[in-house]
Formats: structure tokens, C-alpha cells, sequence
């Protein structure tokens, strides 16, 4: 059964912490993305990759980093977290050609306190 | 701006009836766009993908419209179940540069289906 796992399901970060969002796929997909979903506001896109080391800004980048040094690999990382950044984070992948639909993990609950 | 306008307001349908959900959008021009099924607490799941060109598109009870005049799409299910409770999530697609595709989401509508 093809995936995408997130290392943790649930985190709970103190402010100005770094934190670090793990995010393997299996499928050898070339794109990766990680979103953020709030109440009322839905997904939004925060940064993605296209392949290996290469990364683009999403519609709400700031405040985040990435890293995509292996393919299978994308990770999201606050690079100072604050309250406002508590939300659930999801990472997708898909095949770099073509429309496909994203195959999604299961989410990280983040709570910064 | 560009916006993509889900009902927000959940959808309660009694079993066995069609369930009907719709997805506006305004300043874009998709190419592709998809519906998922998210649960709560998990991530969104994949459930169609229809063309510009496409007026319809099926899969088992599952029926999505596209109209490009309009700039809506209608997501069907029909005989609806329990189990179909869930939340619909449209999705806009964008053609990257670099090769496949970028979505943008709407917010969901959920959908109860009641006994």
C-alpha cells in the first residue's frame, strides 16, 4: 500500500522553539508539499519541491523553512515557532507529470504553548 | 483575488437520497480540477479529477460537473450512506513550471448523512 507518513502525530512546542516536521513517501513521486489546515481557512500551501534540493515558495512561507536533500524525504521546519503557527500540518506528494491526484499523510497536530 | 468558495454550511441528507455539493471559483482558469474526502483528524483522499474539456466525470456512485462558464463544478453522490459523512474538499490545479501540479483548496463542506 503506497504512502506518505509523517513521523509524529501529535507535538507540543514551547514559543521560540525550532522545530522539525519528518515527511517520507514511498511512491518516488518527484513533487512534495506540506500545507497547513486551519477552521475556516482550509489548506494552504507553504512550500513545495519539484525534486531533489530544489524548493518554491508556497502562498504562506513565512516563518518556514525546507529540506529536500533525498527524494523520498521533504521536511518543514519553524525555525522559531510561535502560537500563531499551532495548526494541523500535511504533507502530499505526487508524480511530477500530469494532473494526479496528491496522495496525502495523516497530518502532524502541532501546539506551540 | 482569486477565490475558491465551498458551502460552509454542513450538508444533511437522509440515507438513499443524493447528496450534492458545490465548488465556486472566481479569477482563475483551471485546467484540471479534483474533489478529495477528508476524515476527521486524517489527511484529504483523492476521489476524482475531471478536464476542462470534460462536462462530467463518474466513478461507482460518485459524479462530478466542470462548467468553465459557470465556474462551478457540482460533486454528486448518489444512494448516499453513512459512511459517506465526511468532509468534500474541491481543488483547483495548476500547472507547475517545473512539471505537475500545484492545487489550491477549498475550505470543505461537510457532508452528515443520517439514518
Amino acid at each position: 500500500d503506497v504512502k506518505v507518513t509523517q513521523s509524529s502525530r501529535y507535538l507540543v512546542k514551547r514559543t521560540g522553539e525550532k522545530v522539525f516536521l519528518e515527511c517520507v513517501q514511498d511512491m518516488d513521486h518527484e513533487n512534495m508539499f506540506w500545507y497547513r489546515q486551519d477552521p475556516g481557512l482550509g489548506l494552504r500551501l507553504i512550500y513545495f519541491s519539484y525534486d531533489v534540493k530544489m524548493k518554491e515558495k508556497g502562498d504562506i512561507p513565512e516563518g518556514y523553512s525546507v529540506s529536500r536533500e533525498k527524494k523520498e524525504r521533504f521536511s518543514l521546519i519553524l525555525e522559531s515557532a510561535s502560537t500563531n503557527q499551532t495548526s494541523m500540518y500535511l504533507c502530499a506528494s505526487s508524480p511530477r507529470h500530469g494532473p494526479y491526484g496528491y496522495t496525502f499523510g495523516s497530518g502532524t497536530r502541532l501546539t506551540v504553548v | 483575488s482569486q477565490k475558491i468558495e465551498q458551502n460552509s454550511e454542513a450538508l444533511n441528507i437522509q440515507e438513499g437520497k443524493t447528496a450534492t455539493l458545490t465548488c465556486n471559483y472566481t479569477n482563475y482558469s483551471p485546467a484540471y480540477l479534483q474533489w478529495y474526502r477528508q476524515d476527521p483528524g486524517r489527511g484529504p483522499v483523492f476521489l476524482l479529477l475531471i478536464r476542462e474539456n470534460e462536462k462530467e466525470k463518474r466513478k461507482e456512485r460518485l459524479k462530478v460537473t466542470f462548467d468553465t462558464t459557470l465556474k462551478q463544478s457540482l460533486f454528486h453522490i448518489t444512494a448516499s450512506q453513512p459512511a459517506d459523512s465526511a468532509t468534500y474538499l474541491c481543488a483547483l490545479v495548476s500547472i507547475l513550471t517545473g512539471g505537475g501540479n500545484k492545487l489550491t483548496f477549498g475550505t470543505g463542506t461537510q457532508l452528515k448523512v443520517e439514518l
